[in-house]
């Protein structure tokens, strides 16, 4: 049972336009999400966070929305630089699950020069 | 890089072998956790300890067992591997307990190959 999922294994984008990663998840009790960011032969990485109290986060070029009501939400990249090119993890918790991350399968983008 | 430190990174062994991986989390952090991430899939959380006692229990087999030292290294049993269980194991480490809401810094993985 896939509690969160990211459907999309892979996405192409160009240089400089915006991506759009997409995560849904099915437990109506998750209340937090996260974006990890993973390189080749090295360890997720943090990149973004948003509580359930909130329909959108912020951090420079990258920005999460949440749509409680469709369960779904999305990493906006803009604009997509050639270092963005890595596998994007989308990750939810909820209180009273001893703040277990429930991960995605994972987005691998690629950005085109 | 993360602080964080794992070894080996890549163990080959056969079945019905068991296997020691090794974390060291980044200075000051108490919580300790461990991942297991088979071919295409997700992390699947596995154990959290937090100052040397265990916190909490993901999807860990009983052939897995983990323990925090006094110095907060981790280290990840694994017993009477099977093939399945060839997988990237990672560790994390965070400040506090409340790994799904705090930052958790990643280790580089250890790549198990069980043949």
């Amino acid at each position: 049972d896939q509690q969160v999922k990211q459907n999309s294994p892979s996405l192409s984008v160009q240089e400089g336009r915006i991506s759009i990663l997409n995560c849904d998840y099915t437990n109506s009790m998750f209340d937090y999400f996260l974006w990890y960011k993973k390189y080749p032969a090295e360890g997720p990485t943090f990149l973004i966070s948003i509580s359930s109290i909130k329909d959108k986060n912020e951090d420079g070029r990258f920005t999460v929305f949440l749509n409680k009501s469709a369960k779904h939400l999305s990493l906006h990249i803009v604009p997509s630089q050639p270092g963005d090119s890595a596998v994007y993890f989308c990750a939810a918790s909820a209180t009273g699950s001893n703040y277990q991350l429930i991960w995605g399968a994972g987005t691998k983008l690629i950005i085109k020069p | 890089d993360s602080g964080v430190t794992q070894t080996p990174k890549h163990l080959i062994t056969a079945t019905g072998q068991r296997v020691t991986l090794r974390c060291s989390p980044r200075s000051g952090d108490l919580s300790v956790y461990w991942y297991q991430q088979s071919l295409d899939q997700g992390l699947q959380f596995l154990i959290q300890y937090y100052n040397g006692e265990e916190r909490a229990k993901g999807n860990i087999l009983e052939r897995f067992s983990a323990q925090q030292f006094p110095d907060l290294h981790s280290e990840l049993n694994l017993s009477s591997l099977e093939l399945g269980d060839s997988a990237l194991y990672f560790c994390a480490s965070s400040v506090g307990v409340a790994g799904g809401r705090e930052t958790q810094y990643f280790g580089p993985g250890t790549r198990l190959l069980v043949l």
